[in-house]
């Protein structure tokens, strides 16, 4: 099993539509969680922290389920600002990348 | 806002020549890493640095990998005989804390290509 699993996507979304991601991982012990931005060729980076109450930040939230080791990203109206990469990422030691869900937002 | 600034931008060497890749962290920063991702694949870790010595390194990391802290700012990776399989972008970054729940800045990386 992969240690932090993303479906690959790409997720093809019109403009002003709401969109999930999911995110697994393999090690309960994982301390920390976070949703990270890539934009084509450019550096990660961080959209928000994941809590295990949730957090909100504008049009984003984010829900940890360490039950179920299951981490999720929603997007509200989405915007063509918003098609890039988002890479789920859990801390334990050092950071563990998933290879990421390729998002287009169309007009 | 800080930021944590990589140069070159862009490097590109012959195969079996050495490289150093060079970062300067965000000032009060006191964790360091070395992160790579090939072209079209995740993000790896390479390295973690602190307090002058490393303090976590992957398989990846191996004797043709080194860092150095030279001086109070500069954060040097360096690859030693490189391999056409060392073409990547590799992302220096750097934390506050090692057990951050703030995540990590990056630098905007260097482009490595090994010819």
């Amino acid at each position: 099993r992969k240690e932090v699993e993303q479906d690959p996507g790409p997720f093809n979304v019109p403009e002003g539509a709401t969109v999930a991601f999911n995110c697994t991982y393999s090690n309960s012990a994982s301390q920390s969680f976070f949703w990270y931005r890539q934009d084509c060729r450019k550096e990660p980076k961080l959209l928000m922290s994941v809590y295990s109450s949730g957090n909100e930040d504008g049009r984003f939230t984010a829900q940890l389920n360490r039950a179920s080791q299951y981490i999720s990203l929603l997007i509200r109206d989405s915007k063509l600002s918003d098609s890039a990469t988002y890479l789920c990422v859990v801390h334990n030691y050092q950071l563990i990348w998933g290879a990421g869900t390729k998002l287009i937002i169309k007009p | 806002e800080p930021e944590v600034t990589q140069t070159p931008s862009h490097q590109v060497t012959q195969m079996g020549q050495e490289v150093i890749l060079r970062c300067v962290p965000i000032s009060n920063h006191l964790y360091f890493y070395w992160y790579r991702q090939i072209l079209g694949q995740k993000v790896e870790f390479l390295v973690s640095f602190y307090n002058n010595e490393i303090s976590e390194k992957s398989e990846i990391f191996d004797d043709q990998f080194s860092v150095e802290r030279p001086d109070g700012s500069n954060f040097t990776l360096k690859i030693r005989s490189t391999k056409l399989e060392d073409s990547a972008m590799y992302f220096c970054a750097s934390s506050e804390e090692g057990g951050s729940n703030y995540g990590y800045t990056f630098g905007s990386g260097t482009r490595l290509t090994v010819v």
